[in-house]
């Protein structure tokens, strides 16, 4: 089992609409977790983290995190264009090894 | 604030050569982090330093090596190219391993895309 699992996609999403994405992880004691976006051909930049259960909201974005259940999602609300791009969901796994994990990328398209 | 810098953008090494990436963190940043990403796949962790030591290494042969120097910038070497070392190398950094900064996230520079020949 990955540490870090995502839906690679490609996700396809109308403008305006609501885009999904979906992450899992292995290790019950993660405490700290991140959504990262990254354009073809650039590096990852940070668009959200979130470190208690429940929803936090940032602009168009919203993070959720069930710990219980080891799931953390990112939603995109009112999708526009420029929002196309590979989502990088990321942990901070317990112990000594404070780097993060990443998990594969969720390719989205909002399409025009 | 300048953010974390790479050079050079683009490296391109015949198989056998070794390579030599750069990277300054964000100024007050004392961890640097080394990932790879090869085409179409994730983030692999490759090394972490702090304050002038290597931390922990991800799961890469020994001719993946590197430095951190007193300004907290950091080196990665690569011996030995092979192909499949080709992609993109990219430096991260944040402000430390103490514990207040457990939870920082990683911020990254743009990458040096090297390619093997």
């Amino acid at each position: 089992q990955k540490e870090v699992e995502q839906n690679s996609g490609p996700l396809s999403v109308p403008e305006g609409a609501i885009a999904s994405l979906n992450c899992t992880y292995s290790d019950r004691g993660s405490q700290s977790f991140f959504w990262y976006r990254q354009y073809s051909g650039k590096s990852p930049e940070l668009i959200m983290f979130i470190y208690s259960n429940g929803d936090k909201e940032d602009g168009r974005f919203t993070a959720q995190l069930n710990k219980a259940s080891q799931y953390v999602s990112l939603l995109i609300r009112d999708s526009q264009p420029s929002d196309s791009a590979t989502y990088l969901c990321a942990v901070h796994p317990p112990g000594s090894a404070r780097q993060l994990t990443f998990g594969s990328g969720t390719q989205l398209t909002v399409l025009p | 604030e300048a953010g974390v810098t790479q050079s050079p953008t683009h490296l391109i090494k015949t198989r056998g050569q070794q390579a030599t990436l750069r990277c300054s963190p964000i100024s007050g940043h004392t961890s640097v982090y080394w990932y790879q990403q090869a085409l179409g796949l994730g983030l692999q962790f490759l090394l972490w330093y702090d304050e002038g030591e290597e931390r922990n290494r991800g799961n890469f042969p020994p001719r993946f090596s590197g430095r951190q120097f007193p300004n907290y910038s950091s080196e990665l070497n690569v011996n030995a190219l092979e192909l499949e070392d080709s992609a993109l190398y990219l430096c991260a950094s944040s402000p430390g391993r103490r514990p207040i900064f457990d939870n920082s996230p990683l911020h990254f520079g743009n990458g040096t895309r090297l390619t093997v020949t």
